[in-house]
């Protein structure tokens, strides 16, 4: 393992509540991602960082907010969480531009 | 719009055989290539990467290729084993752009005994 760890795993939340994932690094990388995988879909990346306190959107931000306030932590927030957005959260690491380290991913259930 | 297409969602090979994925690009900013194998409840690992200054690059049983002009690349898996048996996505990004790897949809390959 590239020293990623994604908590929860698993979690079911009803819609309209705030979800908070968290992605925890142990090797001191710049960048942080937030994936998303769908059948059909891919991996789409949601937002991603670039140090501390810089954060920037991706293909698939609406509804999805982040906060990196120290370089092993990125917070992955659903506001109000929907249906739409029940999936399988992917955190990735990386010294950017070369290959990204994934965690083991949280699946995320909105009924 | 996709810049990124595995257009083959599945792929099924026979043991010993090659497994040969595809993969088409369509921005050609993007200079550095990677493939990932996914097993399920897994993360994505990394597989193997090539840069655009490259035509070939190789490891042990897998070779991508990679042909600028045509904006496609491939990965080939010789000879296939039934632990090859995941789901390959091919990603892309872009030196000077933003640090992003973009995905292709990946496609199910299975290599049967």
């Amino acid at each position: 393992d590239a020293g990623i760890t994604q908590s929860p795993r698993h979690k079911v939340t009803e819609t309209g509540t705030p979800v908070t994932l968290r992605c925890h690094q142990t090797e001191n990388h710049r960048y942080m991602y937030w994936y998303r995988q769908d059948p059909g879909h891919g991996l789409r990346l949601i937002h991603y960082s670039y140090g501390v306190k810089d954060t920037d959107k991706g293909e698939v931000s609406d509804g999805y907010s982040v906060s990196r306030s120290k370089t092993e932590d990125f917070l992955l927030t659903l506001e109000s969480a929907t249906s739409s957005q029940t999936s399988v959260y992917f955190c990735a690491i990386g010294l950017g531009l070369t290959e990204a380290f994934f965690g083991q991913g949280t699946r995320l259930t909105v009924v | 719009d996709q810049q990124v297409k595995q257009n083959s969602p599945s792929l099924s090979v026979q043991e010993g055989r090659i497994s040969i994925l595809n993969c088409d690009y369509t921005n050609s900013m993007f200079d550095y290539f990677l493939w990932y194998k996914k097993y399920p409840a897994e993360g994505p690992t990394f597989l193997i990467s090539i840069s655009s200054i490259k035509d070939k690059n190789e490891d042990g049983r897998f070779t991508v290729f990679l042909n600028k002009s045509a904006k496609h690349l491939s990965l080939h898996i010789v000879p296939s084993q039934p632990g090859d048996s995941a789901v390959y996505f091919c990603a892309a990004s872009a030196q000077g752009g933003s640090e992003k790897l973009v995905f292709g949809k990946g496609t199910k390959l299975t290599v049967n005994p």
